[in-house]
């Protein structure tokens, strides 16, 4: 099966500009995750969707990051105005129903502020 | 919930038994995990607690007295040199992963 997919694998941009990043998950999987990872650190959770609702955003920076899931599917991510301690890498994984199965993760997205 | 993984770095011979420690603290019944990551690939599952199954040589036992979920195995190889995370989903469903460690097996 096709792995999960992710868009772009790199990105900079400047401080107070905005980015999206994509991600397509594994065919049939219900359940999509985004996570940040600052250097040195573990993939934080941001955002859990199951299907196109969410379940978990408790850590999402709602002020400036927003994702939506439209039909279920695929995924954005987006980041307005970013800021410096913004640079991470932005992990998309996804399982089959719920988080008690193996994720399946993208490659990533590194975003780098300046 | 939260996952705390000890050792920042660890480095053993090829050879050695190898031991990468995991404590976390949540008050239900949590599901547990360890993921690895190998240079330039992406993120994926090692083994989980409900399986108990063995992977790659690899072994963990979910200890809820001590609420811990080490990863072992008794003899090192070089190709298991990489990023180990542990990871905990809740009753919820949700994930939170430790900070890593980071395993170097030394010919």
């Amino acid at each position: 099966e096709a792995g999960v997919a992710q868009s772009p694998r790199y990105k900079i941009i400047e401080k107070r500009q905005s980015v999206a990043f994509w991600c397509n998950p594994i065919s049939g999987h219900a359940t999509l995750y985004w996570y940040q990872q600052i250097l040195g650190q573990g993939p934080k959770l941001l955002i859990q969707f199951q299907n196109n609702g969410v379940v978990d955003d408790s850590q999402l920076p709602k002020d400036r990051f927003s994702a939506e899931r439209l039909k279920g599917v695929d995924s954005t991510l987006k980041i307005q105005p970013a800021k410096l301690e913004d640079s991470a890498v932005y992990l998309c994984a996804s399982t089959l129903w719920t988080s008690a199965g193996e994720q399946f993760f993208g490659p990533g997205t590194r975003l780098t502020v300046l | 919930q939260r996952v705390t993984q000890p050792e920042k770095l660890l480095s053993v011979f090829k050879g050695a038994p190898v031991e990468l420690k995991c404590n976390y603290s949540y008050s239900g019944s949590p599901e547990l995990f360890w993921y690895v990551q190998y240079s330039r690939q992406r993120l994926q599952l090692l083994l989980r607690h409900i399986s108990r199954e063995s992977i790659k040589g690899f072994t963990a036992d979910l200890n809820k007295g001590e609420t811990s979920f080490h990863l072992k195995k008794p003899f090192a190889q070089e190709e298991d040199s990489a990023m180990y995370y542990c990871a905990l989903s809740s009753n919820a469903g949700k994930s939170t992963f430790g900070d890593g460690t980071t395993l170097t097996v030394k010919p």
